[in-house]
């Protein structure tokens, strides 16, 4: 079974600072997909990137951008400029196509506290 | 507006009580998924379908059934086997096989025991 690690319960950072989140997981798989969802405290989830594990390039989305290292089984993301309306709750999730019918397994999440 | 529709926002069972949490897509997805938060738990999955008329288990299915009926819904039922129901349940869709698409997530239903 995959399972997917977020050691930081709990983070805080300064407006305008940079704050990276950790995330590891474990497949024997090769083929895979790794994302981060955020969850303000409306409940929603939205996307907030995601990478395929066949490209060696990091993907970037604006102010966000992840830090993966196949070998290690690690899927960080980092977030610049922090603003306020980054505070959330951020998941990391991770799909292979051949279990669940493509279903995400989702770690713990890391709540992200910005201040002013 | 194509969208993930779930209701109530709020629901409250009762001891021994079936409760079914709706969830309605008009995004004309064939793949649909629920999944059950806790806090400090993350998202687990309960049960998903790929197709109409074919559903499967998840890691926690016990206490929960599903059907599917027709493309736009899948509705989850919350049995009075499960003993420990109160949780954030929330409901996505999907297309179909296609590994890299992004999840819909519906608003979710808050679920507590009276």
């Amino acid at each position: 079974a995959q399972t997917v690690t977020q050691s930081q319960p709990e983070m805080s950072v300064q407006e305008a600072e940079t704050v990276t989140l950790s995330c590891t997981y474990d497949t024997s798989e090769s083929n895979y997909y790794l994302f981060w969802y955020k969850q303000p405290p409306s409940r929603q989830m939205i996307l907030v990137i995601r990478q395929e594990a066949y490209k060696q390039q990091n993907a970037t989305e604006n102010r966000f951008s992840v830090n993966f290292q196949k070998a290690a089984k690690s899927f960080s993301l980092k977030i610049s400029d922090s603003q306020l309306g980054d505070t959330a709750m951020y998941f990391c999730a991770f799909m292979n196509p051949s279990r669940s019918g493509y279903a995400l397994n989702f770690g713990k999440g890391t709540s992200l506290l910005v201040t002013p | 507006d194509g969208g993930i529709t779930q209701s109530p926002k709020y629901l409250f069972r009762k001891e021994g009580q079936n409760v079914t949490l709706s969830c309605e897509q008009n995004l004309n997805h064939d793949a649909m998924y629920w999944y059950r938060q806790d806090p400090g738990q993350g998202l687990r999955l309960i049960y998903y379908s790929q197709i109409v008329n074919d559903f499967q288990k998840g890691d926690i299915a016990e206490g929960y059934s599903v059907s599917r009926e027709k493309k736009e819904s899948f509705p989850l039922t919350v049995t009075s086997a499960q003993k420990n129901p109160t949780a954030f349940y929330l409901c996505a869709s999907s297309i179909a096989g296609a590994a890299f698409e992004k999840l819909f997530f519906g608003s979710g239903t808050q679920l507590s025991v009276l």
